[in-house]
């Protein structure tokens, strides 16, 4: 099984600035690599595939980056409806999540 | 619009087993597979198994093997979890979810909740 971490488990930012979420696989995943934005008593929303590639609706503030263990997701600019829990989702082998990383207003 | 609708919450004793449904709109149920992931309180996201819609092929998670039961009811674009054996563990919200390699489609989630 193809474990998921994510750093950190908390992240502290002010509304505007730049956050920075880390995800690292235990063995290669190529770029099948998803990022999800989880808020309570919400199901998943898609934010970016492929690694890199926006979901449809997604602003342009969510970037995604890295193939192979290691991944990011940057957030440009935190506005006040991004604070959330962020997991981060491998399907080269069958399915694992990250243990998620919560955005929160500093 | 694409939709995933799922059955709505149940309370269920130790040992019992649940259902879950899920019905699919808005696209050809066929074309897809569908996941099944569920979320115990405060925890991570967990990947409990796959189906193939239309050839009925399963996948599931070492974790809930001989526990789950993934199936599909194509007359009705409906797919069906069951769950036996329950424990307090196993609360928790479920979500069914098309395979689109990851998904960009989930259900709204189906408590379950196991107490005696």
């Amino acid at each position: 099984e193809i474990v998921m971490t994510q750093s950190p488990a908390t992240l502290s930012v002010s509304p505007g600035e730049r956050a920075t979420l880390s995800c690292r696989a235990s063995q290669s995943v190529s770029s099948n690599l998803a990022w999800y934005q989880q808020k309570p008593g919400q199901a998943p929303r898609l934010l970016i595939y492929g690694a890199s590639t926006r979901a449809t609706g997604i602003p342009a503030r969510f970037s995604g980056s890295g193939s192979g263990t290691e991944f990011t997701l940057t957030i440009s600019s935190l506005q006040s409806e991004d604070f959330a829990v962020y997991y981060c989702l491998q399907h080269n082998d069958w399915w694992t999540f990250g243990q998620g990383t919560k955005v929160e207003i500093k | 619009q694409v939709q995933l609708v799922q059955s709505g919450a149940e309370v269920k004793k130790p040992g019992a087993s649940v259902k879950v449904s899920c019905k699919a709109s808005g696209y050809t149920f066929t074309s897809y597979g569908i996941h099944w992931v569920r979320q115990a309180p405060g925890q991570r996201l967990e990947w409990m198994g796959w189906i193939s819609v239309g050839s009925d092929n399963t996948k599931y998670s070492e974790n809930f093997q001989g526990r789950v039961t993934i199936s599909t009811d194509t007359s009705a674009s409906t797919a069906h979890m069951e769950l036996s054996s329950l424990r307090s563990e196993d609360t928790a919200v479920y979500y069914c979810a098309r395979d689109d390699g990851y998904s960009s489609t989930w259900g709204q989630g189906t408590l379950v909740t196991v107490s005696s």
